[in-house]
């Protein structure tokens, strides 16, 4: 009965490869986002997805690309993946109705790039 | 199973009180545990992490605390404004590397 659930849990790789995070939320929500979290724990906001349309897409590389497949999945794909995209990526939904919008967060996948 | 459970689910207070928040957990081998802010209609704000080997750590007018052995961590609100007004949110972070979140503490601070 996950809410908001998120594959894999974990994802060890070498840098140069090509990954991908799927995220599929069960609440009916209509927007849906991905976050990473650095290393000082705080979390940025990546893309925001609503109606499987980009509405948000923050300053992040382009080897990073959100792919919506329908409104209750939203997958994160990365290329040419670097050291530096070693962290812990959440998925999120809320309802998008706008005003109080309360997020609904994922557990996380832990990304590691050798 | 492991469950994160916030109490109360909301909290309207005079401003300029101290509050509490209170978030328990039912597995004491945590990772860590942290403590984020949710403004409406925006993400979250980290606000604090504490280690497992940590019983608090302050950052301003904030102070968490966490007692693993009774699996509570309590936020503590000092002299609160109707700025702190926001859902409050505990995750866990146990050894799967996977955080559980609570369901969260709407809180109102009124003028």
């Amino acid at each position: 009965d996950t809410a908001v659930s998120q594959t894999p849990k974990y994802l060890v790789t070498q840098m140069g490869n090509d990954k991908s995070i799927k995220c599929e939320q069960n609440l009916g929500h209509d927007t849906m986002y991905w976050y990473k979290q650095d290393s000082k724990k705080f979390l940025k906001i990546m893309f925001s997805y609503n109606n499987k349309e980009l509405i948000i897409n923050e300053t992040v590389p382009n080897r990073f690309s959100p792919k919506s497949p329908d409104k209750a999945h939203l997958n994160l794909h990365i290329n040419s993946l670097e050291l530096g995209d070693s962290a812990v990526y959440f998925c999120a939904s809320s309802p998008g109705q706008g005003g109080d919008d309360t997020q609904y967060f994922g557990p996380g996948t832990r990304l590691t790039v050798l | 199973k492991q469950e994160v459970t916030q109490i109360p689910a909301a909290l309207s207070v005079p401003e300029g009180e101290n509050l509490v928040l209170n978030c328990s957990f039912t597995d004491s081998a945590i990772y860590n545990l942290q403590w984020f802010r949710q403004d409406p209609g925006k993400g979250l704000t980290s606000l604090l992490l504490i280690q497992s080997s940590q019983r608090e750590q302050t950052s301003g007018r904030l102070n968490a605390s966490l007692d693993k052995s009774s699996g509570r961590s309590t936020l503590y609100i000092a002299a609160s404004q109707p700025g702190d007004s926001a859902t409050y949110l505990c995750a866990v972070e146990w050894s799967n590397y996977q955080l559980i979140w609570g369901a969260g503490t709407k809180l109102i601070i009124k003028p």
